[in-house]
């Protein structure tokens, strides 16, 4: 079945720094999804990708669809307390949006005053 | 508008009990699913429902009972509960199903089973 990878797993940054975390699928996705979850709640939609090559930006977070329509980044500017939680990517999966989305195992990131 | 909503938000099960954990939504979307999200596992999809009388299974649906009686309500049954099931359970919904719409998530359903 697909897969989608993520990496990191953790990421501790100070605050001011920027923070990156990578996804990528085993098979061609038609869009991919990101979700933030704070801690102790619950994913929370963040923005779509469908386009080959597509970046969106929203405020201090930028996000990337590769050429391939494999690989996908979300990265944050100075980052901000406010940013603590857990990113995560997701794929439709292959029978299309109703069979649900598969997701990346997340990236943590940790936020060091 | 409420949103997702799930009961409870915490419950603790002794090997072999079941129980029923509740899901409605009030945005009159088609499309509810139930996920799990264990930690370093990220979400895995147990069931999911298209409309009122239609289910299907998803990735990891073993041990786990569905139903959609109506638009609104999608519970999730545990017949025999083990300690595997011990987890966080999230309900998601969105307007249809169809690719590349977000899935709203309700708050969440923390199972202990000891």
């Amino acid at each position: 079945g697909q897969q989608v990878m993520q990496i990191p797993q953790y990421q501790h940054v100070q605050e001011g720094e920027d923070f990156t975390t990578y996804c990528n699928s085993s098979t061609t996705l038609s869009n991919i999804q990101w979700y933030k979850q704070r801690p102790g709640g619950h994913p929370v939609f963040l923005i779509q990708l469908v386009k080959s090559g597509e970046v969106k930006k929203q405020k201090r977070l930028t996000f990337q669809f590769g050429e391939a329509k494999k690989n996908s980044s979300l990265h944050i500017t100075a980052t901000q307390t406010t940013d603590v939680g857990t990113y995560f990517c997701a794929g439709p999966n292959s029978g299309g949006g109703a069979d649900g989305l598969t997701f990346g195992k997340g990236t943590h990131l940790i936020i060091q005053p | 508008n409420a949103g997702v909503t799930q009961t409870p938000k915490f419950q603790v099960l002794k090997t072999g009990q079941s129980m029923t954990l509740q899901c409605a939504q009030d945005m009159n979307h088609e499309y509810m699913s139930w996920y799990r999200q264990d930690p370093g596992m990220g979400l895995r999809l147990i069931h999911y429902s298209v409309g009122a009388g239609i289910t299907d299974q998803g990735e990891v649906p073993n041990g786990y009972n569905v139903s959609r009686s109506t638009t609104e309500d999608f519970p999730l049954r545990l017949l025999s509960a083990a300690p595997s099931q011990t987890s966080v359970y999230f309900c998601a919904s969105s307007y249809s199903g169809g690719v590349g719409e977000k899935l709203f998530f309700g708050s969440g359903t923390q199972l202990s089973v000891l």
